[in-house]
């Protein structure tokens, strides 16, 4: 089955102790993408990658770290987490570049940092 | 630069009545434009996209959206709600401002209630 898979789903944590989210996707995407959505704001984009070892930032980059080392993974790091990066994380892969391009949606890490 | 409005954050209708979710959009170039829905603790699903092909939109579960250039919008539309529409809608644009990458910005959603 095609999916993107996100680990884990669920975590609590204290400020300052580092934590990775781990995505990955069985469809051969070359583009992956993290996002974290908040109530009103909608989905807003942290990181991007286009293909192993191409990375950039998205609107919402400061606090965050992302690497992509083979093609069906792009964990999502926080090197110290602050309780303004409570939310909910969504990792998106896509065939090609988003543009005209569905977008394939992990069920979502939900993080409460207190 | 781009921007998505989404103008209503609820829409409340009751079972077999009309669906209208609006969205309008800003962009420089020629967007692509998309609706997502995202049922309660799920993931986000496509309901349908434009891709600058036929300017009305049709897509799964009933849905269809109308792209208008001339007003910027792109609403989407049911002709009858059902109960298992009930979610969170979001309206998305991507156009390529930069040579290599297509951004992509969400709407902030509507919420979607279907009264029995």
């Amino acid at each position: 089955e095609a999916q993107v898979t996100q680990n884990p789903r669920y975590l609590i944590t204290v400020t300052g102790k580092k934590l990775t989210v781990t995505c990955s996707q069985n469809m051969n995407h070359e583009y992956m993408s993290w996002y974290r959505q908040d109530p009103g704001l909608g989905l807003r984009q942290i990181y991007y990658s286009m293909n192993v070892e191409v990375t950039d930032k998205g609107d919402v980059p400061e606090g965050y770290k992302v690497s992509r080392k083979e093609k069906r993974n792009f964990p999502l790091i926080l090197e110290s987490p602050s309780p303004n990066q409570t939310s909910l994380y969504f990792c998106a892969s896509s065939t090609r570049g988003f543009g005209g391009n569905e977008q394939y949606f992990g069920p979502g890490t939900r993080l409460t940092v207190t | 630069a781009q921007s998505v409005t989404q103008l209503d954050s609820h829409v409340s209708v009751s079972e077999g009545t009309p669906v209208l979710l609006r969205c309008n959009y800003s962009s420089s170039y020629s967007p692509s434009l998309f609706w997502y829905v995202q049922h309660p603790n799920k993931g986000l699903q496509l309901l349908l996209k434009y891709t600058s092909a036929a300017t009305l939109v049709k897509g799964i579960n009933g849905f269809e959206a109308e792209f208008k250039k001339s007003e910027t919008s792109f609403h989407l539309t049911k002709p009858s709600a059902h109960m298992s529409d009930a979610a969170e809608y979001f309206c998305v644009v991507s156009d390529r401002e930069k040579t290599s990458y297509d951004k992509v910005i969400f709407g902030p959603g509507t919420s979607l209630s279907v009264i029995p």
